[in-house]
């Protein structure tokens, strides 16, 4: 079974701290991941996708990708109360000849004014 | 603008009725995908589709089906033989060459079972 774990939380983090989101991931075969962000009743957004390891960066938000420890994190900084929202890791695994996305069940961050 | 369009946005259906979901896209992208969403639940696959008059099964496609006669539209069927059907419905597409793993998603139908 491949599984994708997140913590489920809620995550709470005052208005600009940094907020840590962390994801581990049990198929070694797993090239591709991805970070996104729902407000609840929403869809999900893709905030960040990453595939080498090392860290990411886009604006307040980068994405740390570990393959050998099959671990992922996003790191929120500046926090803001419009960042508060269900994070979900998904990662890409092989299957037959195609692939899948696999979803953690999410973790819920609240940002504190 | 492009993007990816589902419709009803809300959905009631009575025991024992077929109701099918609509999920359009503009962008161009080859392949699109069907996912049932549960409170606390993470995402999981009902079908895919790679390319037109083609589609494979998900993990949960039982009670299910899908056609797929335009690249632009991949409509799901949930049939009365889906026991627990009410879930959030989220249907996704992306491009398969050049590399790109990202997949976008619409807005997504909340279907309730009365």
């Amino acid at each position: 079974q491949k599984e994708v774990e997140q913590n489920s939380g809620p995550l709470s983090v005052p208005e600009g701290a940094i907020a840590s989101l962390n994801c581990t991931y049990s198929d070694r075969g797993s090239q591709s991941f991805f970070w996104y962000r729902q407000y609840s009743g929403k869809s999900p957004e893709l905030i960040m996708s990453i595939y080498s390891n090392g860290d990411k960066e886009d604006g307040r938000f980068t994405a740390q990708l570990n393959k050998a420890s099959q671990y992922v994190s996003l790191l929120i900084r500046d926090s803001q109360p419009s960042d508060s929202a269900t994070y979900l890791c998904a990662v890409k695994v092989p299957q037959g000849g195609s692939e899948k996305l696999v979803f953690g069940k999410g973790t819920k961050l609240t940002v504190n004014p | 603008d492009g993007g990816i369009t589902q419709s009803p946005k809300y959905l009631f259906r009575k025991e024992g009725q077929n109701v099918t979901l609509s999920c359009e896209q503009n962008l161009n992208h080859d392949a699109m995908y069907w996912y049932r969403q549960d409170p606390g639940q993470g995402l999981r696959l009902i079908y895919y589709s790679q390319i037109v008059n083609d589609f494979q099964k998900g993990d949960i496609a039982e009670g299910y089906s899908v056609s797929r006669e335009k690249k632009e539209s991949f409509p799901l069927t949930v049939t009365s033989a889906q026991k627990n059907p009410t879930a959030f419905y989220l249907c996704a597409s992306r491009v398969l060459a050049g590399g790109r793993n990202e997949q976008f998603f619409g807005p997504g139908t909340r279907l309730t079972v009365l």
